[in-house]
């Protein structure tokens, strides 16, 4: 199956400073890339929806100048979490998707702001 | 709006006994997924639903969509200690790709 990566896995960072999250399709070209959240013991929730080239759509109650969503080629697509806060904390999910019948889902970074 | 219910939320099972899992979704969808996700882990992809009466099986895992009753289920034949897992359903609007999933079904199989 196709093969999608995050980096980093997990990473820790203070309140107020920023972090970027990458997501990168390896074996294929994810015309559309998602950004899920997860809290513990949460199910995912839809953070946006980008497509190569093009600006994100973000879901309702999803701060888009907090959430930077950058999907600059058809491997790669960045979520920058600005000026974050403790309630940031979460597991954040990428999945990219060539079709409509298939998303492929990275392996998930976990955020601390301490 | 899509919603997805899932039931039940939490499943304790003997192991080698069978239970189900529902997922009832809210508007019409010709896409259903069932994903596996362990503790501290990813999305495991499971099943892709995509036609009314589709089922489709894997190991001791069973799932049917009935796209007319909005209902999908996954079946746990004869459970084993390694499918304790959090299972999601999730589902695909007509209009778009984004998956709405359900609240997950925490499953523990214990001897």
């Amino acid at each position: 199956g196709a093969v999608v990566s995050q980096h980093p896995s997990w990473v820790i960072c203070k309140s107020g400073t920023s972090v970027k999250i990458e997501c990168r399709s390896l074996d294929f070209q994810a015309t559309t890339m998602f950004w899920y959240r997860q809290f513990p013991k949460q199910s995912l929730m839809l953070m946006a929806t980008s497509n190569e080239g093009s600006k994100a759509t973000y879901e309702q109650g999803v701060e888009k100048d907090k959430f930077l969503i950058n999907h600059a080629s058809l491997t790669l697509s960045t979520l920058t979490v600005t000026s974050a806060h403790p309630e940031d904390s979460s597991f954040y999910i990428c999945s990219g998707t060539d079709s409509p019948y298939e998303q492929y889902f990275g392996p998930g970074t976990r955020l601390t702001v301490t | 709006e899509l919603k997805v219910e899932q039931n039940p939320l939490f499943l304790s099972m003997q192991e080698g006994k069978n239970y189900t899992i529902y997922c009832n979704y809210s508007t019409t969808s010709d896409r259903l997924y069932w994903y596996r996700q362990d503790p501290g882990k990813s999305l495991e992809s499971l099943f892709v639903l995509l036609s009314n009466g589709a089922v489709k099986q894997e190991g001791r895992l069973m799932a049917s969509l009935d796209t007319k009753a909005r209902l999908s289920t996954l079946h746990i034949t004869a459970a084993v200690h390694d499918l304790s897992a959090t299972y999601f359903c999730a589902v695909v609007s007509n209009s778009g790709y984004a998956l709405n999933f359900g609240k997950g079904t925490s499953l523990l199989v214990t001897p």
